[in-house]
């Protein structure tokens, strides 16, 4: 694809429901990064997959974050019994190689939690 | 971990004048520093970025230097335009940590025509 997709581009959840953000890399990067931006801030990594492989998850805020890249391409975010604090925009990015080649990000999803 | 401090927080400057934005780290491992402008309602572009075995990159009217000494690395935009205004961001990453970006706080830059 031309780029980053990202899917819904805003969604509004009531506190507890659960929440799924789609991510479509760009097609053949190997890397994907999932990053979460309060309004106003800078955004703050969450996860990292290699092909398939979540290689970091250290930034999850909480056991109610989890994601996934069954196939190496397309990646679920999810969120169960959304607070809140989750409101943001949550970002995802590509690369082509694992390591440091440049960071592609998708134009986001907002996540609104009333 | 890593923490990004970025200066300052708004900015605003007269088309055809020149713009600078400073930022700070406190991982001494920190190699890679790329800048990213985010307009609304987008996700970040990469704009430029350095890596620490240089000081200095430039790209037409952009340009970026580094100081791995004082640990800071400032982003230069000559001839602004009002298309340059937005939102930028520094990051930085340490060398065994791929793409697991620490950004700054962000500018918002805004150039009056």
């Amino acid at each position: 694809g031309a780029g980053v997709s990202q899917s819904p581009r805003y969604k509004v959840a009531k506190r507890g429901q659960d929440v799924a953000l789609r991510c479509d890399p760009i097609s053949g990067h190997v890397s994907l990064f999932w990053y979460q931006q309060a309004l106003g801030q800078g955004p703050e990594f969450l996860t990292y997959f290699q092909n398939e492989a979540q290689l970091d998850k250290s930034g999850l805020p909480s056991d109610r974050f989890f994601a996934e890249r069954p196939e190496g391409s397309v990646s679920t975010l999810k969120i169960q019994r959304t607070q809140q604090e989750d409101s943001a925009v949550y970002l995802c990015a590509s690369s082509l190689e694992a390591g440091r080649s440049p960071l592609h990000f998708g134009n986001g999803t907002r996540l609104t939690v009333t | 971990g890593e923490n990004v401090e970025q200066h300052p927080s708004t900015l605003s400057v007269q088309e055809g004048d020149s713009a600078v934005i400073k930022c700070t780290y406190s991982d001494s491992a920190s190699n890679y520093f790329p800048w990213y402008k985010q307009e609304l309602g987008k996700g970040p572009q990469l704009i430029i970025d350095i890596r620490s075995n240089v000081g200095e990159k430039k790209d037409q009217r952009i340009a970026v230097t580094l100081n791995k000494t004082a640990k800071h690395f400032s982003l230069h935009i000559t001839e602004t335009q009002p298309e340059d205004s937005a939102v930028y961001f520094c990051a930085a990453t340490p060398g065994d940590a791929g793409n697991m970006l620490t950004f700054g706080g962000g500018t918002r830059l805004m150039v009056k025509p």
